[in-house]
């Protein structure tokens, strides 16, 4: 059975890096491209990036590039989403989920149960 | 980037009757590289419907997609209790892969 299992909730403040992770685990790891998705409070999904742990090669969405590193370690079979210094805005449910096939070109056919990152300023 | 665009924003409809989404892309997508995920309260979406009109694995058939360049659909033939939620369309073909802001189906 595919899973993608994400770490818990965290509450951070203003300025404070993080990382949060995602596992998958029941399909090969390796040779599948892992996203990540935002959801402010309230509001719709937003593409961030994905990864293809394989090689680690990396596509930002421009709305994202440099604002948050995105990472794998396949060793593991875990993704991760960092930051560097965060922002109230960053407030959000954050979920990862993956695509069916080797190229990005493919919907998010598993997904993360979600981590919500909370932020005070 | 692509730009989709839903509509409506909320559909009030009743248990029973057909729901009819639509998704409305700024240009025409390659192929039919467009996906609808549906997402209840306190829950990660879920794929519906991936290459405009192919069912994903477990979907009921009572859902169905339609559509091509930059108009696509999304079709509930009979709403069941279970299927009031947000639906969202999705444009793989054009990195990023942008959302559509969502169509909220609720009970009328």
């Amino acid at each position: 059975e595919v899973q993608l299992v994400q770490s818990g909730a965290e509450v951070k403040e203003s300025g404070e890096s993080l990382k949060i992770s995602c596992k998958g685990s029941g399909y090969s790891f390796t040779t599948h491209w892992i996203a990540w998705v935002r959801q402010m409070p309230g509001k719709g999904l937003e593409w961030m990036g994905i990864i293809y742990p394989g090689d680690s090669d990396t596509r930002y969405s421009p709305s994202f590039h440099g604002q948050v590193t995105i990472s794998a370690d396949k060793s593991i079979s875990t993704a991760y989403l960092q930051w560097s210094s965060l922002k109230a805005s960053d407030t959000a449910m954050y979920y990862c989920a993956r695509l069916p096939g080797s190229s990005f070109y493919y919907p998010f056919d598993y997904w993360g149960q979600g981590t919500l990152v909370t932020v005070s300023s | 980037e692509i730009v989709l665009t839903q509509s409506p924003g909320t559909l009030s409809l009743s248990p029973g009757e057909r729901a009819t989404l639509s998704c409305r892309a700024s240009q025409s997508l390659s192929s039919t590289s467009l996906a609808w995920y549906q997402q209840k309260p306190g829950q990660a979406p879920r794929l519906l419907i991936y290459d405009a009109s192919r069912r994903a694995t477990g979907i009921p058939d009572r859902f169905s997609g339609s559509g091509s360049g930059t108009d696509f659909t999304l079709t509930i033939s009979r709403l069941e209790p279970e299927d009031f939620a947000v639906y969202y369309c999705q444009q793989y073909g054009s990195s990023p892969f942008t959302f559509g802001p969502g169509t909220k189906v609720d009970i009328k």
